[in-house]
């Protein structure tokens, strides 16, 4: 069974610093997706990551991913306020060279706080 | 921009109540997912939906669940007698090949 970790689960932050959030997970896969979640809203999609050494950056935000370590990073630039929400990384095992069915696993997220 | 859309946005019901859950993928998207999210918990898949048949279903996906594609727009996620335990936020999602999904604002079910 296919298991997606993150730490920390829970972040409280600084406004201005930077930190670092991992996802492991443990069976091979070369997708990843990075989802953001404010309280009562849906999952809005960050990045898709989809090969080994793969590294996206959106304004404050950077993943990157290491397919042979099982680990993917999300790491965060001068955190500002509204960065604040819970961040899930999801792994999706079943891309078989050209077909997928998405079967997404999710990480158990990791609320961000960022506070002045 | 063209998103994922879900109805009703809260529903209540009683345990043993059959329900419907209602999602408009975006129009050309190919495949089409139901997730759940149990309060506080992490986001869990339950079904995938590709070419007008079921792709990949989870063990939570027993045979009190059903998905249904009836006109070209709808896809719906039925329960045919819901338990407390049912009681979650139920995610529509849609992709067009089978990768970055993009999700609907969810419905919230509560079982009573």
């Amino acid at each position: 069974e296919l298991k997606v970790e993150q730490n920390p689960l829970f972040l409280s932050m600084q406004e201005g610093k930077n930190y670092t959030i991992y996802c492991n997970y443990s069976t091979t896969s070369d997708r990843l997706y990075w989802y953001r979640q404010d309280p009562g809203k849906s999952l809005e999609s960050l990045f898709v990551l989809l090969s080994n050494g793969a590294v996206k950056q959106e304004g404050r935000l950077m993943a990157s991913l290491d397919t042979k370590a099982r680990l993917s990073t999300l790491h965060i630039t001068a955190a500002v306020h509204d960065l604040s929400a819970t961040y899930f990384c999801a792994v999706d095992p079943t891309w078989a060279g050209g077909t997928s069915y998405g079967k997404l696993t999710f990480g158990q997220g990791t609320i961000l706080t960022v506070h002045p | 921009e063209p998103e994922v859309t879900q109805t009703p946005s809260h529903q209540v019901t009683q345990m043993g109540q059959e329900v419907i859950l209602r999602c408009v993928p975006i129009s050309n998207h190919l495949y089409f997912y139901w997730y759940r999210q149990i309060l506080g918990q992490k986001v869990e898949f339950l079904v995938s939906f590709y070419n007008n048949e079921i792709s990949e279903k989870s063990e939570i996906f027993d045979d009190q669940f059903s998905v249904e594609r009836p006109d070209g727009s709808n896809f719906t996620l039925k329960i045919r007698s819901t338990k407390l335990e049912d009681s979650a936020m139920y995610f529509c999602a849609s992709s067009v090949y089978g990768n970055e999904q993009f999700f609907g604002p969810g419905t919230r079910l509560t079982v009573l």
